[in-house]
């Protein structure tokens, strides 16, 4: 199993749908996690931060469960802007390196 | 402002040629990364520093070479050996190593010719 896998893209949806996307690690001592956006050929940037059971922010919910070792995002009412890829990130626990999915795109359509 | 600048933004070289890429930031972290990122995958980490005059190896060292001779600074070097340099380079720093946010800044493309 990978350290971190996230949910195949891309997701294709229109706007105003919600659309959710997973993210499954592999080590249970993980304490934090985050979610990172990356637009086409730029640097990723945080989304949103996940200490324990969920984040709320505007339109966008993340949330963790521990016990079956997968966190969520949830983008409600979805806008064109929102179409990127989103990058799960969970750092190694030893907390010296930082592990990166491969990314979930996400393409929003009018 | 503070910030995390990386330069050039596009670079090309020949092959067989060793180059450089420049890594500043002005946020007083202590720990330092450099990511490797291809089109349509993720970031897959090349070395990181806890703080000065120390570096780590990540998941593909091989064919990179690195130093932390300031706290602002960590350039990396792309030598001849890797065997295929043609990627998206990210540089990122964070407040501490554990459990913390990593700020990137705006990437190189390198592009072998």
């Amino acid at each position: 199993r990978k350290e971190v896998e996230q949910d195949p893209g891309p997701f294709n949806v229109p706007e105003g749908a919600t659309v959710a996307f997973n993210c499954t690690y592999s080590n249970s001592a993980s304490q934090s996690f985050f979610w990172y956006r990356q637009d086409c050929r730029k640097e990723p940037k945080l989304l949103m931060s996940v200490y324990s059971s969920g984040n709320e922010d505007g339109r966008f919910t993340a949330q963790l469960n521990r016990a079956s070792q997968y966190i969520s995002l949830l983008i409600r009412d979805s806008k064109l802007s929102d179409s990127a890829t989103y990058l799960c990130v969970v750092p190694d626990t030893g907390g010296f390196k930082t592990i990166f999915g491969a990314g979930t795109r996400l393409f929003v359509k009018a | 402002d503070g910030g995390i600048t990386q330069s050039p933004k596009y670079l090309f070289r020949k092959e067989g040629q060793n180059v450089t890429l420049s890594c500043e930031q002005n946020l007083n972290h202590d720990a330092m990364y450099w990511y490797r990122q291809d089109p349509g995958q993720g970031l897959r980490l090349i070395y990181y520093s806890q703080i000065v005059n120390d570096f780590q190896k990540g998941d593909i060292a091989e064919g990179y070479s690195v130093s932390r001779e300031k706290k602002e600074s960590f350039p990396l070097t792309v030598t001849s050996a890797q065997k295929n340099p043609t990627a998206f380079y990210l540089c990122a720093s964070s407040i501490g190593v554990k459990n913390t946010e990593a700020f990137f800044g705006q990437g190189t493309r390198l592009t072998v010719v």
